[in-house]
């Protein structure tokens, strides 16, 4: 079955103790992303990913970090979390090729507080 | 860069009536726009989707309309049901393909009671 897969998906944790939330894709997508989605901000794009090894920053990018170093994965990397960045956090996928390039593939969520 | 404003922010109806969401965007140059639907504990999924040289386009139930010269578009429901009850985003991109700047709006929860 098609899908991207984020793990875990509830997570509670402290400020300042790092996390990483993880990304895997199983459709060899080119394009990856990740979103927070606040209430009333609908979803904010974080970073982004046109292939391996190319990221780019996406709207709210201050606090975040990412990594491509395989076409499936794109974990999200927080160094030092802060109760601002308490959301939900969706991770998505796409082709990059012609008419497949149009849709999104989003995740079920991840679930983040910071305490 | 780019704004889409979504209105309402929620919206209550009853099984069987219609239902429409309304968004606006800030750029003229957006030819793209999507329309995703959020069910309870899951990600957004495409429902459906316009481009900027149609003004209307119909997926059964669902229905998409774009106004370029007010730069708005709107989403309906007819004969809604329970099942529709979600949180809907509008985007819009420059791009249809490769859309790496779209931006979504801020979201509409449908409520349908039975």
């Amino acid at each position: 079955e098609a899908q991207v897969t984020q793990n875990p998906r509830y997570l509670i944790t402290v400020t300042g103790k790092k996390l990483t939330v993880t990304c895997s894709q199983n459709m060899n997508h080119e394009y990856m992303s990740w979103y927070r989605q606040d209430p009333g901000l609908g979803l904010r794009q974080i970073y982004y990913s046109m292939n391996v090894e190319v990221t780019d920053k996406g709207d709210v990018p201050e606090g975040y970090k990412v990594s491509r170093k395989e076409k499936r994965n794109f974990p999200l990397i927080l160094e030092s979390p802060s109760p601002n960045q308490t959301s939900l956090y969706f991770c998505a996928s796409r082709s990059s090729g012609g008419f497949l390039a149009e849709k999104l593939f989003f995740g079920s969520g991840t679930q983040l507080s910071v305490l | 860069g780019e704004n889409v404003e979504q209105h309402p922010s929620t919206l209550s109806v009853q099984e069987g009536d219609s239902a429409v969401i309304k968004c606006t965007y800030s750029d003229s140059a957006s030819n793209y726009f999507p329309w995703y639907k959020q069910e309870l504990g899951k990600g957004p999924q495409l429902i459906i989707d316009i481009r900027s040289n149609v003004g209307e386009k119909k997926d059964q139930r669902i229905a998409v309309t774009l106004n370029k010269t007010a730069k708005h578009f709107s989403l309906h429901i007819t004969e809604t049901q329970p099942e529709d009850s979600a949180v809907y985003f509008c985007a819009a991109s420059k791009r249809r393909y490769n859309n790496n700047d779209m931006r979504f709006g801020a979201g509409t929860r449908l409520t349908v009671k039975p």
